[in-house]
């Protein structure tokens, strides 16, 4: 069966800090990743997308990056983070056109 | 760019009540609509996936519909429990891109 994992589960970092989150999944190939972000209150914002390794789309222009380094691993990364940056980051993946499926979460706080 | 809308925000129901969720979409080009259920703090968990071909997905007691064409898609609970209080999520797919509205927050009363 597949499985999605995600850590850290919570984090807490100062303002203008390096970031990265990570993603990966087992039980599959050729998954197609996303990355969403879950601000207090509002709905789920998708960051990015993958259908492939080296393949990233990116939905909003921000100071996140995402990188696929491996079939099943992804990546979130920011140089300095911003106090707008805290919320939750969850990892989700898919195959082709069916269902997608959601990890943990991570809940990000920037002081 | 998909915009999804859910209807009501917000819901409060007595234990054993049958209830509907509505979720509206702009853009009917899609692939297939998933609706999930997220708990307080947690990640998301799929309920039901319908195909852009379906009209109907059922499980358990839970039935979603689907009318394509109106950009409109609904999740029928019945027989709430308690244990059914969550946000409810619907995303449809346009390909590769899932777009999520902010929810339902249903609360179950015992």
């Amino acid at each position: 069966s597949q499985t999605i994992h995600q850590w850290p589960a919570t984090l807490v970092q100062p303002v203008g800090s390096p970031l990265s989150l990570e993603c990966t999944v087992e039980g599959t190939s050729n998954p197609n990743l996303y990355w969403y972000r879950q601000a207090a209150g509002r709905g789920l914002q998708l960051l990015f997308y993958s259908v492939g390794i080296g393949q990233i789309s990116s939905e909003v222009p921000q100071n996140l990056s995402a990188s696929r380094p491996q079939d099943r691993q992804f990546i979130l990364s920011s140089k300095k983070l911003l106090l707008s940056d805290s919320g939750f980051y969850l990892c989700a993946w898919s195959w082709g056109n069916y269902e997608q499926y959601f990890g943990p979460g991570t809940r990000l706080t920037v002081t | 760019k998909q915009e999804v809308t859910q209807i009501p925000a917000a819901l409060s129901v007595p234990e054993g009540e049958n209830l509907v969720l509505n979720c509206s979409f702009t853009d009917s080009a899609i692939y297939n609509l998933q609706w999930f259920r997220q708990d307080p703090g947690k990640g998301l968990t799929s309920l039901l996936l319908i195909q852009s071909s379906q009209r109907e997905q059922t499980s358990g007691r839970l039935n979603a519909s689907l009318d394509k064409s109106s950009g409109r898609s609904t999740l029928y609970i019945a027989a709430s429990q308690p244990g059914d209080s969550a946000t409810y999520l619907c995303a449809p797919d346009t390909g590769n891109q899932f777009y999520f509205g902010t929810g339902t927050s249903l609360t179950v009363i015992p």
